[in-house]
């Protein structure tokens, strides 16, 4: 079945440490996001992606970094200079690389980051 | 206020009847789709409603938009248990590349 997988769904870090949080779609979607969710909030956008090695900043990308090597892959690198990274991520792709607001999301089940 | 609000913010009907959600915005939109999440999961696309339409059905789901009041609903009818999940709603800003989401409506169907 095509989907979008992310790994891990819990993640724990000290708080100084950078960490990796994977994205991968097999739905040959050109473009990709990655979204932070917070308690009873909505999404906020950290980073996207229309096309292979290419990226753009969101509204919240300050301490966060991203790559885009392969079409299928998009991981997020929450780094130690993100004041606040406990919350849940959640990567998402959609089919059309330009105009990416008039097509529907698919996401993954997210993975919940904890660091104390 | 934010670009997508949802009213209300919570909702608790019996099994059976029918929910009804809105979505307000503030700027023009190309359109505005509507997701569902259930606990600690991904979102879950469920209707694209494009700014020249102002009715779409799938299922039991009914959208209608109104953009002459920045307004949206999404009715579920005869709900069941496994509606239970918090419902959002994103809207598409015109030419801004963005799609901005709503802080959700979340819904309890009590069996």
């Amino acid at each position: 079945d095509g989907g979008i997988t992310q790994s891990p769904k819990y993640l724990f870090r000290k708080e100084g440490q950078n960490v990796t949080l994977s994205c991968e779609q097999n739905l040959n979607h050109d473009a990709m996001y990655w979204y932070r969710q917070d308690p009873g909030q909505g999404l906020r956008l950290i980073y996207y992606s229309q096309i292979v090695n290419d990226f753009q900043k969101g509204d919240i990308a300050e301490g966060y970094s991203v790559s885009r090597e392969k079409k299928e892959s998009f991981p997020l690198t929450v780094t130690s200079a993100q004041k606040n990274p406990t919350a849940f991520y959640l990567c998402a792709s959609s089919e059309t690389a330009t105009g990416f607001y008039n097509s529907p999301l698919h996401f993954g089940n997210g993975t919940r980051l904890t660091v104390t | 206020s934010q670009q997508g609000e949802e009213d209300p913010q919570a909702l608790s009907i019996q099994e059976g009847e029918n929910a009804t959600m809105n979505c307000s915005y503030k700027t023009s939109i190309n359109n505005l789709q509507w997701y569902r999440q259930n606990s600690g999961r991904g979102l879950v696309h469920l209707i694209l409603i494009r700014s020249n339409e102002r009715e779409k059905h799938s299922g039991r789901l009914r959208v209608t938009l109104d953009t002459s009041k920045k307004s949206s609903s999404l009715l579920i009818t005869a709900s069941r248990a496994a509606d239970t999940a918090s419902y959002f709603c994103a809207t598409g800003i015109q030419g801004a590349q963005k799609l901005v989401f709503g802080q959700g409506t979340r819904l309890t169907i009590n069996p």
